[in-house]
This record gives structure tokens, C-alpha cells and sequence, in this order.
């Protein structure tokens, strides 16, 4: 089955403990993304990367680190996670950024920092 | 960069009736104009898209209309039914290729 994967879904941390948020899909994407879903503020990119080992920022990409070192991976780190990164993470994928082509999102973590 | 506004944020209807959301775009290069809906608790997904060589494009119930000079486009559901509740999101895909730049979203509300 084609899919999105994402583990943990949900967590709960303290400030400042290091968590890596990982996603995974099956279908040969080149393009994978972050997005972080708040109330009021749809879904905001993070990162974002076109193809192995090419990562780039999206909109709000502070405190956050990524990295593509398989064409079917790519973990969120947060380094050092504060309480304004409390929200609701997607990862999502697709066949290639440009074009224009159908994004495929995970289930989502919910991530609580206290 | 690019923007997207999404008009209204929330949307109350009767089931039968129809509803409409309407999203602006500020970059005039964008050329994919896709629509989601997320179900509470579950993850955005593609309900319909539309490119901008093309106008209008219709899937039994739902339809989405584009209009490049004056860069906005339409969601349209007709026939609405209390399963069409949901938050739908539209979205504008930049020039580069990199990002999808989404609408802040518009809850649905159906009642029968």
C-alpha cells in the first residue's frame, strides 16, 4: 500500500531534550516536505527537500533540522525543542516540486513541549 | 513571495445546499491551484486540483473554478452532505517548485 509514515504520532517532551520526528514513504518520491499545522494558521512548510542530499527552508524553519540521506527518509530534529513548537507536524511527499503534482501527508504527530 | 488568502474561515450549510470557498494567490506565476480536506483528527487530502491552463474543472459534486487575471480561485460543492464537514484548505504552488503555500483554511459545517 502506498503510504506516508510517521512516528512517534503523538509525544510529549520537556525543553530542550533533543527528538527526532521521522517519516518515511514507499512510492519513489523525490519531493518530501514538513509542515507544521497550528489553530488559526493552516499549514506552514518547515522544509523541504527536492531529491537526496538537497534540503532547503520553507517558511518558518527555525528550530528545526532535516536531512536526506535516502530518498525514502526524512527525519525532523529538534534540537533543542521550546514550548512555541508545540503543534502538529505533517510530513508529506510527492513525485517532484516543480510541475505541480498531488502532496501525500502522513497521519501527523501531535508534539506537546512543556 | 507567495500568498494565499482563503475566504470564509467558517461555513455553516444545510445539508442540499450548496457551498462555496473562494482563495486569492499574490504570486501571478503560480500554475497549480490544489484543494484539501482534512477530517477531524485525520490528515489533509487531495480532494481536487486545477491547473492554470484551464478554467474549470468539475468531479461529480465538488468543482473548482480559476480565474489567472484576477488570480483567484473557487472551491464549489454542491449537494452538500453532513460527510462534506470538514476543514478545506486551498493551495498555491510557487514558481520554483518548492513549496505548496496554503490558505489559512475554512471549516465546513453541514446540518441536517
Amino acid at each position: 500500500e502506498a503510504q506516508v509514515t510517521q512516528n512517534p504520532r503523538y509525544l510529549i517532551t520537556v525543553t530542550g531534550k533533543k527528538l527526532t520526528v521521522t517519516c518515511s514513504q514507499n512510492m519513489n518520491h523525490e519531493y518530501m516536505s514538513w509542515y507544521r499545522q497550528d489553530p488559526g494558521l493552516g499549514l506552514r512548510q518547515i522544509y523541504y527537500s527536492m531529491n537526496v542530499e538537497v534540503t532547503d527552508k520553507g517558511d518558518v524553519p527555525e528550530g528545526y533540522k532535516v536531512s536526506r540521506k535516502e530518498k525514502r527518509n526524512f527525519p525532523l530534529i529538534l534540537e533543542s525543542p521550546s514550548p512555541n513548537q508545540t503543534s502538529l507536524y505533517f510530513c508529506a511527499s510527492s513525485w517532484e516540486g516543480q510541475g505541480g503534482y498531488e502532496q501525500y501527508f502522513g497521519p501527523g504527530t501531535r508534539l506537546t513541549v512543556t | 513571495g507567495e500568498n494565499v488568502e482563503q475566504h470564509p474561515s467558517t461555513l455553516s450549510v444545510q445539508e442540499g445546499d450548496s457551498a462555496v470557498i473562494k482563495c486569492t494567490y499574490s504570486d501571478s506565476a503560480s500554475n497549480y491551484f490544489p484543494w484539501y480536506k482534512q477530517e477531524l483528527g485525520k490528515r489533509p487530502q487531495l480532494i481536487i486540483d486545477i491547473r492554470s491552463n484551464v478554467g474549470e474543472k468539475k468531479d461529480q459534486r465538488i468543482a473548482v473554478t480559476l480565474n489567472k487575471t484576477a488570480k483567484h480561485f473557487s472551491l464549489h460543492i454542491t449537494e452538500t452532505q453532513p460527510e462534506d464537514s470538514a476543514v478545506y484548505f486551498c493551495a498555491a504552488h510557487n514558481q520554483a517548485g518548492t513549496a505548496l503555500i496554503f490558505g489559512k483554511g475554512t471549516t465546513l459545517s453541514v446540518s441536517s
